[in-house]
């Protein structure tokens, strides 16, 4: 089970949107709408902001979005601000992993 | 809100064996919906998972760690541990205890992390 692709880093400015996508195989990302997204900012703990691939935890911002396309996933962050400025994983499920799930690549999202 | 507090020494020497702790406040270790895992990021580098542990005590670990890892549930004292044998220098890493959630299909809930440093 390797892990899923996602670009090293992201940037973008103030205001703007900005995309991270998550590129796995028929065996997680595309076979299951199990993508779950985490911020995480260095010294604290990761934190969920969307599960089951388009949905958010009670408390998290609807400038967080997710979607999937075949194999890819995404995580739209509308409206940058510069407390987003952190490290984003993805997971997805897959039943055929053990444990059944697996990570991203991590992407460092910048706020210019 | 349930919260996870790692514990355990944060510096090991190679070939010792690495002992964590995590101890579950404000919710239930036996709860249905739960798996008690363990995760590292080693520095520089991508989240891992390490496995969980289910309150009854059905495990599944990573693979490449399965030789070497042991992860116990402690019901009555609310905690779940971490034993990892024979460590390396690359076993240096920040270790989380986590919350699995089979009812999102993902971590809901994180500890803080503690940092375990391999060294003579």
């Amino acid at each position: 089970q390797s892990a899923l692709t996602q670009p090293a880093s992201v940037s973008g400015s103030p205001g703007q949107s900005i995309t991270i996508s998550c590129t796995g195989t028929s065996s997680d990302v595309g076979n299951y709408n199990l993508v779950s997204w985490y911020q995480h900012h260095p010294g604290k703990a990761p934190k969920l902001m969307i599960y089951e691939g388009t949905k958010r935890p009670s408390g998290i911002s609807n400038r967080f979005s997710g979607s999937k396309s075949v194999n890819t996933a995404s995580l739209t962050i509308s409206g940058l601000q510069a407390e987003d400025e952190a490290d984003y994983y993805c997971c997805s499920y897959a039943v055929t992993y053990t444990p059944p799930y697996v990570f991203g690549t991590g992407t460092k999202v910048s706020v210019l | 809100q349930v919260q996870l507090q790692e514990s355990g020494p944060g510096l090991v020497p190679p070939s010792e064996t690495l002992s964590l702790t995590c101890t579950v406040s404000g919710g239930s270790v036996t709860s249905g919906d739960s798996y008690w895992s363990w995760i590292r990021q080693p520095p520089g580098k991508g989240l891992e998972w390490i496995g969980y542990i289910y309150y009854s005590g059905r495990t599944q670990y990573n693979p490449s760690l399965k030789s070497r890892v042991t992860i116990s549930v402690d019901t009555s004292k609310k905690q779940f541990s971490l034993k990892m044998r024979s460590v390396t220098a690359a076993d240096a890493a920040e270790y989380y205890c986590a919350r699995t959630s089979s009812w999102y299909s993902a971590v809901d809930c994180w500890g803080q992390g503690t940092l375990v440093t391999v060294s003579s």
